[in-house]
């Protein structure tokens, strides 16, 4: 399944299946992107970061996909698992906006068993 | 062993009362941040220091000075609290300001009423 990370929608996804979480940024002249994960009642927790000169990167399981053309970037779970429900944050950054981070606005991630 | 812990987890209030939030970490990092996010998740940057230095300073209320006695602690002070102040406050650490993933604490959320 797909979401567009803005306005907090939910993705539903069966257990084991692949997961892509999709986020939209503004800024053109950003650098550099981070994927950030929320788990009820705790902080976000870093997942996985890429730079601008690159358009893909991978980790344990998951794999962020960046697309500078149509200012897109998307973060593909692989197998999802119950531990992966939680709310999913892209975020920005970029010299010209004074290297702040700025938070999109989160994709909610439900894995069902 | 927490590494950024944030004091108290919870704070109801009434409107009109001063109030703290505390921050601590013991990771070594230079560089603090505390962030708002409200009640659709959305989160925002308020302030960053880094070796004490106030860094960023987000277009926030002057009812809200943050402090910092030493690189390990920054603290949020707030004046005169309103309704709209309520909301989850988080701290985070980085390494330095040149690196991005961040290390949050669980929250601190703040009712107004």
């Amino acid at each position: 399944g797909e979401s567009v990370g803005l306005h907090l929608p939910t993705l539903s996804v069966q257990e084991g299946d692949n997961s892509i979480i999709n986020c939209a940024y503004s800024n053109s002249a950003s650098d550099y992107f981070i994927w950030y994960k929320q788990e009820s009642g705790k902080g976000p927790q870093f997942i996985i970061d890429i730079r601008s000169n690159m358009d893909k990167r991978q980790g344990q399981r998951v794999t962020v996909l960046l697309n500078k053309t149509v200012k897109h970037l998307s973060l593909q779970i692989a197998a999802t698992q119950p531990g992966d429900s939680a709310v999913y944050f892209c975020a920005e950054k970029s010299e010209a906006a004074g290297n702040k981070l700025t938070f999109g606005g989160g994709t909610r991630v439900l894995v069902k068993p | 062993d927490t590494a950024v812990s944030q004091t108290p987890k919870y704070l109801v209030t009434q409107m009109g009362n001063d109030k703290s939030i505390k921050c601590e970490q013991n990771l070594g990092h230079d560089t603090m941040y505390w962030y708002k996010q409200d009640s659709k998740k959305f989160l925002k940057i308020m302030f960053s220091y880094n070796n004490k230095e106030l860094i960023i300073n987000e277009t926030v209320p002057n009812r809200f000075s943050p402090k910092s006695p030493d690189k390990a602690h920054l603290n949020l002070h707030i004046n005169s609290l309103e309704l709209g102040d309520s909301a989850v406050y988080f701290c985070a650490s980085s390494e330095r300001t040149d690196l991005y993933g961040y290390t949050f604490g669980s929250g601190t959320r703040l009712t107004v009423v």
